[in-house]
Formats: C-alpha cells, structure tokens, sequence
C-alpha cells in the first residue's frame, strides 16, 4: 500500500451527478488499474492505463470514462453516476508487465443514493 | 478467455491446523498465477506468485501455494493456521495475452 492514495476515502453523491475518484502513486509505475469490488462479485476491471494517455476499456467500462495526464496519477470519472454504481472502487498500480503483482490502495467507498 | 474459480465461499478451519484454500484456472497459453489477501476495510495485498519454475511457491506470512498443471490448479496453503490469518483471499490469473482475472473470493476463518 505504500505510496498509493485514493482520494476521496468516501463519498456519498445523487444519481445523475458526476464523480471523479483520483488514485496518486508515488513508485513511478507504468501499469494502473480501476476496479470495483462487489459482494459475489470479486473485483471487477474498469479501465486501465498502459502508460500517460494510453487507456484502455476493462471488463465494466459503461458509465465510467479514465484519464492519465501524468505517471502518477489516473482519474476515474463517473460520468453521471447511478445506483449501480454504489461500490467500492480500488486502483492498483503495477510494478511491470503481466508477470508483476499489483500494488492497491485503500479504496474509495462511493454512494449514489 | 481465461476464468479463475474458487469453490468454496468460506473455509473454516482451528488456529493450528493446516489450511488449504482452492484455485482452479482456465487459461491458454501459460498460466500466470497470484494470491492476495484482503483484511477489512483494506486493499488487496500480494501473496505470492507463480510465474514459471518450481511448482511450489513461498509467499509472504508463511503462506505457500501449489501449481498443479495437470488439474489446473493453485491452491493456497499454511502448514499451521493463524487467527490473525482470518481474511478474504482472491486467486486470480493472466495469460500474458489479457488483464488479471480474479476470483471472487474465498473468506477465511481461523477459530481460537
């Protein structure tokens, strides 16, 4: 968990509303990754970052859009946020290519009421 | 497509006594395969891995896991249970052609 951050740790928000979650690492890594963790659902992949401005879609992407001006910042925005979107949402830098663990920060416990 | 089962929702076992949680994969092409450990209210924290080379795997807090080809298998073990070891466990794989697949979890429970 070193050196990563999630901001904000929680948050609570309306449908319709937009939400930017934002995930600093302070390790330089080139991979990072949004997932959303839901009971009976495990972790989900949202979008993730190959390197600055190189995105790509995950598994859930609908609803969500990423953005990576910097190394060690990736965004996470909920363009209008819905119900279904009440998760928890973790980012996970990667020290190098598949063969390298993840590293996951604290997680961010969002809330569409 | 690749795809990680863990069959048991929740493992029980008594501090001292061995512990084994399950993984079985699908993959093509070579499997690369990952524990982490999730205590409540925390991320994920790596285990341990394999890549390539021995079947047995140590990993971090005494843990070691097993990669079984032919069954298509990873399961995690511990020689002798901990209470403190009580936490939800994800096995999750990557073929090296895609992203990292996890499974959904297995909740451990080490009894005093």
């Amino acid at each position: 968990d070193a050196g990563i951050t999630q901001s904000p740790r929680h948050k609570v928000t309306e449908t319709g509303t937009p939400v930017t979650l934002r995930c600093h690492q302070t390790e330089n890594h080139r991979y990072m990754y949004w997932y959303r963790q839901d009971p009976g659902h495990g972790l989900r992949l949202i979008h993730y970052s190959y390197g600055v401005k190189d995105t790509d879609k995950g598994e859930v992407s609908d609803g969500y859009s990423v953005s990576r001006s910097k190394t060690e910042d990736f965004l996470l925005t909920l363009e209008s946020a819905t119900s279904s979107q009440t998760s928890v949402y973790f980012c996970a830098p990667q020290g190098g290519d598949y063969r390298y663990e993840q590293y996951f920060g604290p997680g961010t416990r969002l809330t569409v009421t | 497509a690749q795809s990680v089962a863990q069959p048991e929702d929740q493992v029980n076992v008594a501090e001292g006594n061995p512990l084994t949680v399950k993984c079985t994969y699908s993959v093509s092409g070579n499997p690369y395969l990952f524990w982490y450990v999730q205590y409540p209210n925390r991320g994920l924290q790596f285990l341990l891995k394999y890549i390539t080379g021995d079947n047995l795997v140590k990993g971090s807090y005494g843990f070691e896991a097993e990669f079984n080809k032919s069954q298509t298998s990873f399961h995690l073990k511990k020689p002798s249970a901990l209470v403190s070891d009580s936490a939800l466990y994800f096995c999750a794989v990557n073929s090296g052609y895609s992203t990292l697949t996890f499974g959904k979890g297995t909740m451990l429970l080490v009894s005093p």
